[in-house]
């Protein structure tokens, strides 16, 4: 099955200007993930979807962070606008279950941000 | 809050040898804990997982064990090969309805030929 796609790979920016990320889940999963991944930590999670329902935004920074899931598949993350310490591994990941779930999350490739 | 420690935070082996890798969780209600191996520049896989209902799993060289009373987990991988090398992440489901993971912060795993 295809995985987890994220487009771009690399993006990078000046401070203040704004980004938007992208992800395409596997196919039928219902539950998607956008973690940030700083170098040299683990990923934190910013924000869970279950189909189009946000479950879980509590770390997303909203002041600048904003992210959506229309019709439950794709969904997209912006930052605007964005800060030096944003520059980090964005990663996208979904699972096949909704509802509290333990179910396996399998990871897209990751968008690296720098921000100059 | 929910917290994930591990450690330790490198480790450097011979080829053959063993490596073990440690984590702790704060949250007594978690009751899953995947392990996923992540290669440089690339996404975290995973690589193997445990519930709270067993104390241990293996799949050929790797295990892992749990102890719920100490609330902590351990990744070991025995007969280590110079491709084991890349970082580790251990994880913990979070006491939160929804299936948010905790991860620790990582171990970068070196297997020397």
């Amino acid at each position: 099955e295809a995985g987890v796609a994220q487009s771009p790979r690399y993006k990078i920016i000046e401070k203040r200007q704004s980004v938007a990320f992208w992800c395409n889940p596997i196919s039928g999963h219902a539950t998607l993930y956008w973690y940030q991944q700083i170098l040299g930590q683990g990923p934190k999670l910013l924000i869970q979807f279950q189909n189009n329902g946000v479950v879980d935004d509590s770390q997303l920074p909203k002041d600048r962070f904003s992210a959506e899931r229309l019709k439950g598949v794709d969904s997209t993350l912006k930052i605007q606008p964005a800060k030096l310490e944003d520059s980090a591994v964005y990663l996208c990941a979904s699972s096949l279950l909704a509802g509290g779930n333990t179910d396996t999350q399998y990871f897209g490739p990751g968008t690296r941000l720098t921000v100059l | 809050g929910e917290n994930v420690e591990q450690h330790p935070s490198t480790l450097s082996v011979q080829e053959g040898d063993s490596a073990v890798i440690k984590c702790t969780y704060s949250d007594s209600a978690s009751n899953y804990f995947p392990w996923y191996k992540q290669e440089l520049g690339k996404r975290p896989q995973l690589i193997i997982d445990i519930r709270s209902n067993v104390g241990e799993k293996k799949d050929q060289r790797i295990a892992v064990t749990l102890n719920k009373t100490a609330k902590h987990f351990s990744l070991h991988i025995t007969e280590t090969q110079p491709e084991d090398s890349a970082v580790y992440f251990c994880a913990a489901h979070g006491s939160s309805n929804t299936g948010k993971l905790i991860f620790g912060q990582g171990t970068t795993l070196q297997v020397k030929p």
